[in-house]
């Protein structure tokens, strides 16, 4: 295991179709990230998970997205009806904590998942 | 609520020149401090951390230092390479594995 990985690595769709990414952290994370980065911004973040479950949603994520880690491994993030606002990269991060006050634990990102909205 | 704010790129360098990149926080605790790098065509990497006031992270030549009286974090290194060239993003988080809150990225370029 080499690190998180993110399939596929570019979508192109038409407006009003639904799509699916999916991220595999690394083996031993717990935690699993999703951001989402336009052009010339930072990444946001959208909702991460400890486990198979969901600690934190962003308020300004739309209710047309969800994501679910159902056995606390792999995770997809699925758009409905996608609209051009939605092109974007889609970043998977994972880290490992430990629930020690003391320790950092880093975020690992994938390559990320490119979303283009017709 | 908290945000960064990063100065505006791009930034041109000539290799050997002194780097500062300006990272500024707004923060209703007491976050962790950090940078991230993306290279041409990779993934986001972390670059440096710094967990409390007046801590300094360091790493490949790169130094930040939390400044809580300025509420700063300035990326710098005395002397940048060709191969520094990337996008640099200033971020924070709190309780050390939440959510990262990001800066818009500043776009360095170095030439030889």
């Amino acid at each position: 295991d080499t690190g998180v990985s993110q399939n596929p690595r570019h979508k192109i769709t038409k407006r009003g179709q639904n799509v699916t990414f999916r991220c595999d952290p690394i083996s031993e994370h717990n935690r699993l990230y999703w951001y989402r980065q336009t052009l010339g911004q930072g990444p946001e973040f959208l909702t991460y998970f400890q486990n198979e479950a969901q600690l934190e949603k962003s308020r300004l994520l739309s209710d047309r997205f969800s994501a679910e880690r159902p056995k606390g491994s792999f995770s997809t993030l699925e758009i409905q009806r996608t609209e051009q606002g939605d092109s974007a990269m889609y970043l998977c991060a994972s880290s490992w904590t430990s629930g020690r006050p003391s320790t950092y634990n880093e975020q690992f990102f994938g390559p990320g998942t490119r979303l283009t909205v017709l | 609520g908290d945000s960064v704010t990063q100065m505006e790129g791009p930034v041109t360098l000539s290799e050997e020149a002194f780097l500062t990149i300006n990272c500024t926080y707004t923060a209703t605790g007491y976050p962790s401090l950090f940078w991230y790098v993306q290279y041409p065509g990779e993934g986001l990497q972390l670059l440096l951390k710094a967990t409390k006031a007046d801590d300094k992270g360091s790493n490949k030549g790169f130094e930040a230092t939390y400044r809580k009286e300025t509420t700063s974090f300035h990326l710098e290194k005395g002397s940048v390479q060709v191969s520094d060239s990337a996008v640099y993003f200033c971020a924070l988080n709190y309780n050390q594995g939440g959510k990262l809150i990001f800066g818009q990225g500043t776009e360095l370029s170095v030439k030889p």
